[in-house]
């Protein structure tokens, strides 16, 4: 089972931040955060991970609590182009690592 | 730079016809590779990860086989397809230090 938890759906106005949340309660020290989204009917894209401190490239934000309990990824300015189904994963760095996937939340950029 | 490559991109099968899946990955040596399936409407469900040639791990049993001919080559396969295989395939590796980078899919409807 997936070990993190995401409302099924989200909207956001074009142009806004966009700041999607994930609960991970059960993760342990050496657990990352992993964000991932699917457009459409391609494969899923890497965006951003992070341990504990925030983080932040070209892409998004990633926010996690000092507890490392919950996690927020934030798009600071959503286009249309970022409609997606976003994952919220948790998972090792060390090479046995296997991510499970949960159901994710669709967001919906609106015009 | 490191690539992934899935073929092929769509493919109708009937019931009961052998299917052959191919992944390759280009620029790394000795990678984690996975085989995933998005069955229509679902999330991502983890079927088989490798991390060596001839290593393989099933995480879900089902009609399918996977098996790793050569460091970068990954193959999905099954002897007689069943209406419920039909989904969307995807194949991605690990890359160290970083997530995990999918190929573009292949859709598969048994018909």
């Amino acid at each position: 089972d997936a070990k993190t938890t995401q409302p099924p759906s989200m909207d956001c106005a074009e142009g806004r931040a966009a700041n999607l949340p994930c609960n991970h309660s059960t993760i342990s020290g050496n657990e990352y955060v992993y964000w991932y989204r699917q457009i459409h009917s391609q494969g899923p894209q890497y965006i951003i991970h992070g341990l504990k401190n925030n983080e932040t490239n070209e892409m998004a934000s990633l926010i996690i609590t000092e507890d490392r309990k919950s996690s927020t990824l934030i798009l600071p300015h959503a286009t249309l182009r970022d409609t997606a189904v976003y994952y919220c994963t948790i998972g090792k760095m060390n090479r046995d690592d296997k991510i499970i996937f949960g159901k994710g939340t669709r967001l919906h950029i609106l015009p | 730079s490191q690539t992934i490559h899935q073929w092929p991109a769509t493919l109708v099968q009937p019931v009961g016809s052998p299917l052959s899946l191919e992944c390759t990955v280009e620029g790394t040596s000795n990678p984690n590779l996975y085989w995933y399936r998005q069955a229509a409407g679902r999330g991502l469900q983890l079927l088989f990860y490798s991390v060596g040639i001839g290593q393989i791990s099933s995480e879900v049993p089902q009609n399918l086989s996977a098996s790793r001919p050569q460091d970068r080559q990954f193959i999905l396969s099954s002897k007689k397809l069943l209406l419920s295989d039909s989904g969307f395939y995807l194949c991605a590796w690990k890359k160290p230090g970083h997530g995990y980078t999918f190929g573009s899919g292949t859709r598969l409807t048994v018909v």
